[in-house]
């Protein structure tokens, strides 16, 4: 089972800011089949990237995914008030299919 | 539009039963693989369950295999995932998640129903 990291657990920037966080693979994710969601409270997740860096669709340019093998970026180039949320990343190269354990962004 | 609606959920006594169900609309049913995501109240999301299109093929996590069948009616729309031998560990909120070209990955998911199992 290929385990999922995600770093930091918390980060706290203010509207405007650039928002950049990691999801590294306990073994190289295959075909770089890694997707990233984003979640409300009361939401469910919505697909914001798959394959690493295709962007789903309605997701704007501002939200970019990058990365290969086993290390993985999700990139908020200038944060919004709809972007604070808690952020997962999947691995969908290999079963069974798994999750980062999150990273929550929080207004500063 | 694609909706996911999930029904089900409650309370029940550990070691009993549940089945969970969750109607599709605005799809193709049949062409899409389907999973079953679970997330613990204040925890991360946890891959349950998945069903190819045609219902022929299953996946189940470790965690779940033995106790958990998913299956679907593709007369009805609608995916099933039946649950059995509830543990304590099982209460969380249950999605069921449509997969983006039997990929692996979520591209529209329901509102989910929670599970809770206690004494």
């Amino acid at each position: 089972e290929i385990v999922l990291t995600q770093s930091p657990g918390t980060l706290s920037l203010s509207p405007g800011e650039r928002a950049t966080l990691s999801c590294r693979a306990s073994q190289s994710v295959n075909r770089n089949y890694l997707a990233w969601y984003q979640q409300k409270p009361g939401q469910a997740p919505r697909l914001l990237i798959y394959g690493a860096s295709s962007r789903a669709t309605g997701i704007p340019d501002r939200i970019s995914g990058s990365g290969s093998g086993a290390d993985f970026t999700l990139t908020i180039s200038r944060l919004e008030p709809e972007d604070f949320a808690v952020y997962y990343c999947q691995q969908y190269g290999s079963t069974p299919l798994t999750f980062g354990g999150g990273t929550k962004v929080e207004i500063k | 539009e694609v909706q996911l609606l999930e029904s089900g959920g409650g309370l029940v006594q550990p070691g009993g039963s549940l089945r969970l169900s969750c109607a599709a609309s605005g799809f193709t049913f049949s062409s899409y693989a389907v999973s079953w995501v679970c997330q613990a109240p204040g925890k991360g999301l946890e891959w349950v369950s998945a069903i190819s299109g045609d219902g022929r093929k299953t996946y189940y996590a470790d965690s779940v295999k033995g106790r958990f069948t998913i299956s679907r009616d593709n007369s009805k729309n609608t995916l099933y995932l039946q649950m059995n031998s509830l543990r304590a560990e099982d209460t969380a909120v249950y999605y069921c998640a449509r997969e983006l070209s039997a990929s692996g990955f979520f591209d529209n998911w329901g509102q989910g129903t929670l599970v809770t199992v206690s004494s």
